[in-house]
């Protein structure tokens, strides 16, 4: 059981350029999430989807896009990067509130460290 | 914004001491409390939660304290072991509002085991 799976692991970005990173879970997940953590920082949501074809902004949405055309994957997207956004981006998944009896348990990847130059 | 923050930001604790990681939040409204363990290069691990309704909660060699009087939270490690060493975060939300999954996370703790 894989969990959740994010690549690519790490990427080197010219400011201006574009890219996706992707994440999938295998744990049959409605919840799924993207945050982002700077260093000596916590983790600030970028955006979240409580079901396929259904996204929402976090806190901290700007310079970013999402999809979620199935249940499995979420890729987030960087259209036009900036050095602000050099960080490590996590993906996460959870089970809706209902499902999970009100235990907001996150199962996270293992991170996608960005540099933007 | 209110936020949840942390005391101390490194804990330099001896191979089979316990160790005490603390939490402040100011958001009165927070209802739910969760704590994640940070490795080095991995992603945060579930550690405990416990809701606003109880004052403590023990697990697998870890217990969480609430006291919602002075909105403090805490998560105490019994005999801290060197697989302890990581980042230790703290991070809430209101669970009657629609934030499920929207937490708020701390600045994280920095945890290291001397043997």
């Amino acid at each position: 059981n894989a969990g959740v799976t994010q690549t690519p692991k790490f990427r080197i970005l010219k400011i201006g350029q574009s890219m996706t990173l992707q994440c999938t879970q295998d744990m049959n997940h409605n919840y799924m999430y993207w945050y982002r953590q700077d260093p000596g920082m916590g983790l600030k949501l970028i955006y979240y989807s409580v079901g396929a074809g259904i996204t929402d902004k976090g806190e901290v949405p700007n310079g970013y896009n999402v999809s979620r055309s199935t249940t499995e994957d979420f890729p987030l997207r960087l259209e036009l990067a900036a050095p602000s956004q050099t960080s490590v981006y996590f993906c996460a998944s959870s089970y809706s509130p209902t499902e999970a009896s009100g235990a907001n348990v996150l199962t996270f990847g293992a991170g996608s460290r960005l540099t933007v130059l | 914004g209110e936020s949840v923050g942390l005391h101390l930001p490194t804990l330099s604790v001896q191979e089979g001491d316990n160790s005490i990681i603390n939490c402040a939040y100011s958001n009165s409204a927070s209802d739910y409390f969760i704590w994640y363990k940070q490795e080095s290069g991995k992603g945060p691990q579930f550690i405990i939660d416990i809701r606003s309704n109880m004052d403590k909660r023990q697990g697998q060699r870890v217990t969480v304290l609430l006291n919602k009087t002075v909105k403090h939270l805490s998560l105490q490690i019994a005999a801290t072991q060197p697989g302890d060493s990581a980042v230790y975060f703290c991070a809430e939300n209101n669970q009657t509002t629609d934030s499920w999954g929207k937490l708020q996370f701390g600045a994280g703790t920095q945890v290291v085991v001397t043997p």
